[in-house]
């Protein structure tokens, strides 16, 4: 089954204490992102990749790092996490980049986090 | 600048009643896609439709249906005949060659149907 592969689905977690969150797609997609929800701002871009060991900022990338050593990864590292990073987030995938005709992103089941 | 605007931040209707989502955005490509997702309680976020800039007709799918219009650029989803599992976030999604590495989302409607 096609699909994107978020872990773990929930994390509580203090302020400093570094944490990965994973993501893992079976489809062969050279684009990946990460986003997260807040309340009454939507969904927000942290970081993408367009292949393996190209990645770039979206339009929240501070206190977050991603990594793209292999095509079917894409995994979100908090070194120092802090309060406003508690959040659902959301890992992505898709063919191609979206404004490039992609048919769809396929989003993993999502992770909420934490940070006390 | 790309920009999505969903006015309604929530909307509550009773079971069988038909509701309209609004869907407002600006671009200035040519060339772009527009997406509807739904996010149950659950929480995972579930592909709708896209529509690319080009194809202006209206689709209907079951109970749902979109209506697209770049005279007033909107891309409106309604359901008709609501029901229960129908309650959901909803969100409107742009993407384009301006900015192709994203979607950029509305902030959501909230739809709560009552039985």
């Amino acid at each position: 089954e096609a699909q994107v592969t978020q872990n773990p689905r929930y994390l509580i977690t203090v302020t400093g204490k570094k944490l990965t969150v994973t993501c893992s797609q079976n489809m062969n997609h050279e684009y990946m992102s990460w986003y997260r929800q807040d309340p009454g701002l939507g969904l927000r871009q942290i970081y993408y990749s367009m292949n393996v060991e190209v990645t770039d900022k979206g339009d929240v990338p501070e206190g977050y790092k991603v990594s793209r050593k292999e095509k079917r990864n894409f995994p979100l590292i908090l070194e120092s996490p802090s309060p406003n990073q508690t959040s659902l987030y959301f890992c992505a995938s898709s063919l191609t980049p979206p404004g490039q005709g992609a048919e769809k992103l396929f989003f993993g089941s999502g992770t909420q986090l934490s940070v006390l | 600048a790309q920009k999505v605007t969903q006015a309604q931040t929530e909307i509550s209707v009773v079971e069988k009643e038909d509701v309209t989502l609004d869907c407002v955005y600006e671009t200035r490509d040519t060339t772009y896609y527009l997406f509807w997702y739904k996010q149950p309680p659950s929480g995972e976020l579930v592909f709708l439709i896209r529509r690319n800039s080009f194809d202006e007709q209206n689709e209907i799918s079951g109970r749902y249906s979109w209506n697209f219009q770049k005279s007033t650029s909107s891309f409106n989803f309604t359901i008709t005949a609501s029901q229960v599992v129908d309650s959901a976030v909803y969100f409107c999604a742009l993407s384009g060659t301006y900015n192709t590495d994203k979607l950029i989302f509305g902030t959501g409607t909230r739809l709560q149907v009552f039985p």
